[in-house]
């Protein structure tokens, strides 16, 4: 089966750094997304991470290590709208764009 | 405008009815997907698609319909088979392959009365 862990809260402070993780365990791998959602609205597109290493874009940075198993969604200069559930998801091998989402990390950006 | 439109936004539904969820893209997009989202759940895939005329079952898909005789057009119908439909229903579309990300729509939310 497929497995895809993240924490399920984070708090942080408005204009730190926070690091959000996700490990994962799938039977075949074609890369990594990040989405965000606001409570009751539709994920939107981050980053996408296929080869090892950290991509960057603006405030946002993401990593991935095939090897561990592991990415982690970087957000820096923390900004309260930046309050939201940020998924992780993993897209399979084997046809189509089939993805495979994490629960997601409930994160609250506090003054 | 390209983008995604689910409608209603809001959907209610009676005990042994069935009711259809629509979703309509106008990216030209060949793969069409279903999920479902529970409180604090991540998301969860119902039905994908594609092509036209063709669609494939995903995780949770007991209890669910879909057709696709359009490209623009992947319309979900939860049946009175399912028996704990109250949840947020997702549609995204993406092109096929490559790195391309799935595009959501705004999503349907379905309450059992």
């Amino acid at each position: 089966g497929q497995n895809i862990d993240q924490p399920t809260e984070m708090t942080a402070t408005e204009g730190a750094i926070v690091q959000i993780n996700c490990t994962y365990q799938t039977s075949g791998f074609n890369g990594l997304f990040w989405y965000q959602q606001h409570a009751g609205e539709a994920p939107t597109f981050l980053s996408y991470n296929v080869l090892d290493g950290l991509e960057e874009k603006g405030r946002f940075s993401s990593f991935l290590s095939r090897s561990k198993g592991y990415s982690y969604l970087l957000l820096k200069e923390l900004q309260m709208k930046d309050s939201a559930s940020y998924l992780c998801a993993v897209k399979l091998t084997g046809g189509g764009n089939k993805l495979t989402f994490g629960t997601g990390t409930q994160l609250k950006v506090e003054l | 405008d390209g983008g995604i439109t689910q409608s209603p936004k809001y959907l209610f539904r009676k005990e042994g009815q069935n009711v259809t969820l629509s979703c309509e893209q106008n990216l030209n997009h060949d793969a069409m997907y279903w999920y479902r989202q529970d409180p604090g759940q991540g998301l969860r895939l119902i039905y994908y698609s594609q092509i036209v005329n063709d669609f494939q079952k995903g995780d949770i898909a007991e209890g669910y319909s879909v057709s696709r005789e359009k490209k623009e057009s992947f319309p979900l119908t939860v049946t009175s088979a399912q028996k704990n439909p109250t949840a947020f229903y997702l549609c995204a579309s993406s092109v096929q392959g490559g790195m391309e990300t799935q595009y959501f729509g705004p999503g349907t939310r379905l309450l059992v009365l």
